[in-house]
């Protein structure tokens, strides 16, 4: 079975720039997740979606942070504009109905 | 409101010996209880949650309602053990179903 995918592994930007990154969760997995995990710290629920429907966005920055998931497979989560404070390893995990529930590699966000 | 604590920022034991991770909760409802590890340059993967009573890796967690504690134990460390051990709770209600709360994460490792 293959994992839940993230696209790019790493990436740096200056402060004010923006920047997306990718996530395929496990093929069947409703409920997708992304999770923002600062250095020293566990990681942190941004959003979570349900097919293509958001459940919780409550943790989300929404001046600056969007995420959707169109066709309820794949997710796109942007910032824009970036700040230092959001460098960040930015984890993606999807789940069937709360099963199951599995993480991808994540995307390592530094912003200079 | 939902908290995870793991008093422990870094735990050092020698081979052998015994190890044991504390997390304590804070939960109205009725929580699960997880531990995720993650071994240097992997990903986030599921150790054990309270529900299955099961022993990993030689590791077990047991769940104090009582203490609101779910400390994870190996009787024998081994140097393979040495990693980030996080603590996790998912809600079982409203917009806390299927999100998972993370405490900072305990760092263990494992001397020869």
């Amino acid at each position: 079975e293959a994992g839940v995918a993230q696209s790019p592994r790493y990436k740096i930007i200056e402060k004010r720039q923006s920047v997306a990154f990718w996530c395929n969760p496990i093929s069947g997995h409703a409920t997708l997740y992304w999770y923002q995990q600062i250095l020293g710290q566990g990681p942190k629920l941004l959003i979570q979606f349900q097919n293509n429907g958001v459940v919780d966005d409550s943790q989300l920055p929404k001046d600056r942070f969007s995420a959707e998931r169109l066709k309820g497979v794949d997710s796109t989560l942007k910032i824009q504009p970036a700040k230092l404070e959001d460098s960040a390893v930015y984890l993606c995990a999807s789940s069937y109905g709360g099963l199951g529930y599995t993480f991808g590699s994540g995307t390592r966000l530094t912003v200079v | 409101a939902q908290r995870v604590t793991q008093p422990e920022k870094l735990l050092s034991v020698f081979k052998g010996a015994p190890v044991e991770l504390k997390c304590n909760y804070s939960y109205s409802g009725s929580p699960e209880l997880f531990w995720y590890v993650q071994y240097s340059r992997q990903r986030l993967q599921l150790l054990l949650r309270h529900i299955s009573r099961e022993s990993i890796k030689g590791f077990t967690a047991d769940l104090n309602k009582g203490e609101t504690s779910f400390h994870l134990k190996k009787p024998f460390a081994q140097e393979e053990d040495s990693a980030m051990y996080y603590c996790a709770l998912k809600g079982d209600r409203g917009s806390t179903l299927g999100r998972l709360y993370f405490g900072r994460g305990t760092q263990l490792t494992v001397w020869p």
